[in-house]
């Protein structure tokens, strides 16, 4: 158990509301990353961070921000949602030895 | 752009059946890890290999990473239900980011 838990576990909201996802992880881990998963195309990467206020972009990162204020915390944000991210969203952390472990992951319906 | 193929995207088999699943890629990655992912959970990591030519043993479940650091497989001897489940392989990139390319996934569904 790498001690992420991520918030909500299921959501459903209407095209054009924003909206935020959060993980949080208890074991100091430098590195964080938010991945979808959609049928046929196993994870990608939406952002990570590499430390507090350190973000950077992964493969599928239009339509979404990302914000690291503490440690612990990396949240995603849709700020205008659409029916394309309409998805499974998982958190991960990666360990020294370049392991990563994921959370239990967000079910987001935009309807 | 970085790319791995997983095949085979669905696997049904009957108890007590061998298969093999085979991630292929162009790219050379600094280590390859499986994963095996449950409906309604997050992927948990099976094996993480790192040199070529390595092969891990997890049970009745071996992997091997190829020589070129280009692709692996993984190999489940004599089936059970309760290796039902999604398996993902993931390539992790060069640098410090640890990024991660993931397969598409294979479904194996084993049947009693």
């Amino acid at each position: 158990d790498a001690g992420i838990t991520q918030s909500p576990r299921h959501k459903v909201t209407e095209t054009g509301t924003p909206v935020t996802l959060r993980c949080h992880q208890t074991e100091n881990h430098r590195y964080m990353y938010w991945y979808r998963q959609d049928p046929g195309h196993g994870l990608r990467l939406i952002h990570y961070s590499y430390g507090v206020k350190d973000t950077d972009k992964g493969e599928v990162s239009d339509g979404y921000s990302v914000s690291r204020s503490k440690t612990e915390d990396f949240l995603l944000t849709l700020e205008s949602a659409t029916s394309s991210q309409t998805s499974v969203y998982f958190c991960a952390i990666r360990s020294s030895s370049y392991e990563q472990y994921f959370g239990p992951g967000t079910r987001l319906t935009v309807t | 752009t970085q790319l791995l193929e997983q095949s085979p995207q669905f696997l049904s088999i009957q108890e007590g059946e061998n298969l093999t699943v085979y991630c292929n890629s162009s790219s050379v990655f600094s280590s390859l890890q499986w994963y095996r992912q449950e409906p309604g959970e997050g992927p948990v990591l099976l094996v993480t290999v790192v040199t070529g030519g390595e092969v891990k043993k997890l049970k009745r479940l071996t992997f091997q990473f190829g020589d070129a650091r280009k692709d692996s497989s993984l190999h489940i001897t004599a089936a059970q239900p309760g290796d039902t489940g999604l398996y993902l392989c993931a390539g992790r990139t060069s640098g410090n980011t640890g990024k991660l390319i993931f397969g598409q996934g294979t479904t194996l569904q084993v049947k009693p």
